[in-house]
């Protein structure tokens, strides 16, 4: 069964903390994405990815960076955690073009 | 920038009822995805329409994309309390370029 697995569940950090946030696929596809979700706003997209080492920033980079060594790897960083980051945030991934398959989210809370 | 409106943003509706969720864009895609999302999961493919004009059926959901491939109806027939979720339309625009989500709409049937 095709998966894409996310580290954590459930997090609660503090302000100014660093966070990493993984996604790790096992289907070979070339892109990953992360999005963020909250209520009223829908799914927002912060980074992307199409090929190992690279990234595109998406709708709301700001606060965050990512990382790709590996192609089956994605990990999401937020570099000094704030209130305003308490969020759902959901990894996908995809064959160009084609359906995207979603890890089943991180609930991250920030204190 | 594209966007996709979904609406209602909310339904509460009886078991039995039937109900259609409205997905429409001044942009064309090249293809539309729907997703259902379950509370603390990720958002899960229910169908794709490609051509316009296009229906697919999956059970009592009925899935329409526009002749100008602009626009797409989510159609269910006598819900049930399983068709409980958030539902989220997804356009492609083809090439790599990422997914554009509507913000969703939100069903709860209630037995």
């Amino acid at each position: 069964d095709v998966k894409v697995t996310q580290s954590s569940r459930y997090l609660v950090k503090r302000t100014g903390e660093k966070v990493f946030l993984e996604c790790v696929q096992d289907m070979d596809h070339e892109n990953m994405f992360w999005y963020r979700q909250d209520p009223g706003l829908g799914l927002r997209l912060i980074y992307f990815s199409y090929d190992v080492k690279m990234k595109e920033k998406g709708d709301i980079p700001e606060g965050y960076s990512v990382s790709r060594e590996k192609k089956e790897r994605f990990s999401l960083i937020l570099e000094s955690a704030s209130t305003n980051q308490t969020s759902m945030y959901l990894c996908a991934s995809s064959l160009s073009g084609g359906r995207a398959f979603f890890g089943q989210g991180t609930r991250l809370t920030v204190v | 920038t594209q966007l996709l409106e979904q609406s209602p943003q909310f339904l509460s509706i009886q078991e039995g009822e039937n109900l259609t969720v409205y997905c429409n864009s001044s942009s064309v895609f090249s293809s539309l995805q729907w997703y259902r999302q379950e509370p603390g999961e990720g958002p899960v493919l229910l169908v794709t329409v490609v051509t316009g004009g296009e229906v697919k059926k999956l059970k009592r959901l009925t899935f329409q994309f526009g002749d100008a491939r602009k626009d797409s109806s989510l159609h269910i027939t006598a819900a049930q309390p399983g068709d409980t979720g958030l539902y989220l339309c997804a356009g492609d625009s083809s090439g790599n370029t990422p997914l554009v989500f509507g913000k969703g709409t939100r069903l709860s049937v209630i037995a």
